[in-house]
């Protein structure tokens, strides 16, 4: 069964450093959204990648993050000068978008990045 | 707006028990909603859905919810808890394609043997 692939599992990073959070979506799957979970609390919507453009963002998604796809199958999160309250699980997730795919959403597992 | 409230942070049940995982929402505009589930260091697995139709539905691990539109609730329930169900359960609503989730703070789920 397809998945949502994330690279790596855990990043460790110090203060002020640029990291780039890679995600493989379904292949077939036209939207794309970055999550972050700070450690014991909800899950929080970052932003929403439609088209080659994004679609939505959330006040937490502010100019030190940036998506891209920067081929046909990956999708990164960057995050140019880390700051403490940056570490956190950040999930991946793609849907199809279409009614077929009942607007799904499709996570993957994951990576966790702790700033230092 | 939309949000999603979970009641309960943690709940434990026997094994064979019944489970009962609260969720209700706030949407200005008819919901999808979903729960999801998160065993320890992996990511969120769809359990099941409501988007139009049924309101009750079936998920996978032998779950279901019942979409309430007067209560706007959506509780998760399975019969009898197996000790393979202690996990994380988010629930989350959303009302078109390609938009966001909005999820509650989750509920984690221990089965007591």
């Amino acid at each position: 069964e397809p998945e949502v692939t994330q690279t790596p599992s855990h990043q460790v990073t110090q203060m002020g450093q640029e990291v780039i959070l890679r995600c493989v979506p379904i292949s077939n799957h036209l939207y794309f959204y970055w999550y972050r979970q700070i450690l014991g609390q909800k899950v929080e919507f970052l932003v929403s990648f439609y088209n080659n453009e994004i679609s939505e963002k959330s006040e937490i998604f502010d100019d030190q993050f940036s998506v891209e796809r920067p081929d046909g199958s990956n999708f990164t999160l960057k995050i140019r000068s880390t700051k403490l309250e940056d570490s956190a699980m950040y999930f991946c997730a793609s849907s199809r978008g279409d009614r077929s795919g009942l607007y799904e959403q499709y996570f993957g597992p994951g990576t966790r990045l702790t700033v230092t | 707006a939309q949000s999603v409230t979970q009641l309960g942070s943690h709940v434990s049940v026997s094994e064979g028990a019944l489970v009962l995982l609260r969720c209700n929402y706030s949407s200005s505009v008819p919901p999808y909603l979903f729960w999801y589930v998160q065993y320890p260091n992996q990511g969120l697995q769809l359990l099941l859905k409501y988007t139009t139709g049924a309101t009750l539905v079936k998920g996978i691990n032998g779950f279901e919810a019942e979409f309430k539109k007067s209560e706007t609730s959506f509780h998760l329930t399975k019969p009898s808890a197996h000790m393979s169900d202690a996990a994380e359960y988010f629930c989350a609503v959303s009302h078109t394609t390609g938009n966001q989730f909005y999820f509650g703070t989750g509920t984690s789920l221990t089965v007591i043997p």
